[in-house]
């Protein structure tokens, strides 16, 4: 069974700074997986996904991952964080068969002045 | 933003009575989906539809029941409400099994007393 583990429940950065939110999964085969924001009080909203073409995926918002087979991780970055950026970040994992998607726990990104 | 309509989006209702989530798409996609987010666990997968009267367990099923009598409405019911039942609920939806994206809904608080 997939499984996703996103270590830090909460990220602190300063405006400017480098966003780095760490996502490693378990799958037994080839994933598809996805990085998705959740402001507060809306529904989650597609950063982006990795469905096994380019190791490194861009996103919305200047958000990038790369997926990388070997560390079994996608982790999320972002060069620059804007308090606009603030918000919870989930990683999700799953089987290239079917979309059942398998959630962390969330991260929650706090972007200082 | 995708059409989906969820209702209500706030509901307090007392232990034992029945309730009745509604998600309703203008999308036309063939999958949906039933999640619950709590603090902790991320979003975990109740129930989901891959096609009018088609649907099938999740990770979280026991207690509650899904029905799917028309593309665009996906129900979630809740038997008996449990206070382990107090969540935020979302629907998802998706137009093909494999490397789409999974779009939300606004979410539904639901509180059991």
């Amino acid at each position: 069974a997939q499984s996703v583990t996103q270590l830090g429940s909460h990220v602190s950065v300063s405006e400017g700074a480098l966003v780095l939110l760490r996502c490693n999964y378990s799958s037994s085969v080839p994933p598809y997986l996805f990085w998705y924001v959740q402001y507060p009080n809306q529904g989650l909203q597609l950063l982006l996904k990795y469905t096994s073409a380019a190791t490194l995926v861009k996103g919305i918002n200047d958000f990038e991952a790369e997926f990388k087979k070997s560390e079994t991780s996608f982790h999320l970055t972002k060069p620059s964080a804007h308090m606009s950026d603030a918000a919870e970040y989930f990683c999700a994992v799953s089987d290239q068969g079917f979309q059942k998607l398998v959630f962390g726990t969330g991260t929650r990104l706090l972007v200082s002045p | 933003d995708a059409g989906i309509t969820q209702s209500p989006r706030h509901k307090v209702t007392e232990t034992g009575t029945p309730v009745t989530l509604r998600c309703h798409q203008t999308e036309n996609h063939r999958y949906m989906y039933w999640y619950r987010q709590d603090p902790g666990h991320g979003l975990r997968l109740i129930h989901y539809s891959y096609g009018v009267k088609d649907t099938d367990k999740g990770e979280v099923s026991d207690g509650y029941s899904v029905s799917r009598s028309k593309t665009e409405d996906f129900l979630l019911t809740l038997e008996s409400a449990t206070s382990s039942q107090t969540s935020v609920y979302f629907c998802a939806i998706s137009e093909s099994a494999q490397n789409t994206e999974a779009f939300f809904g606004q979410g539904t608080r639901l509180t059991v007393v």
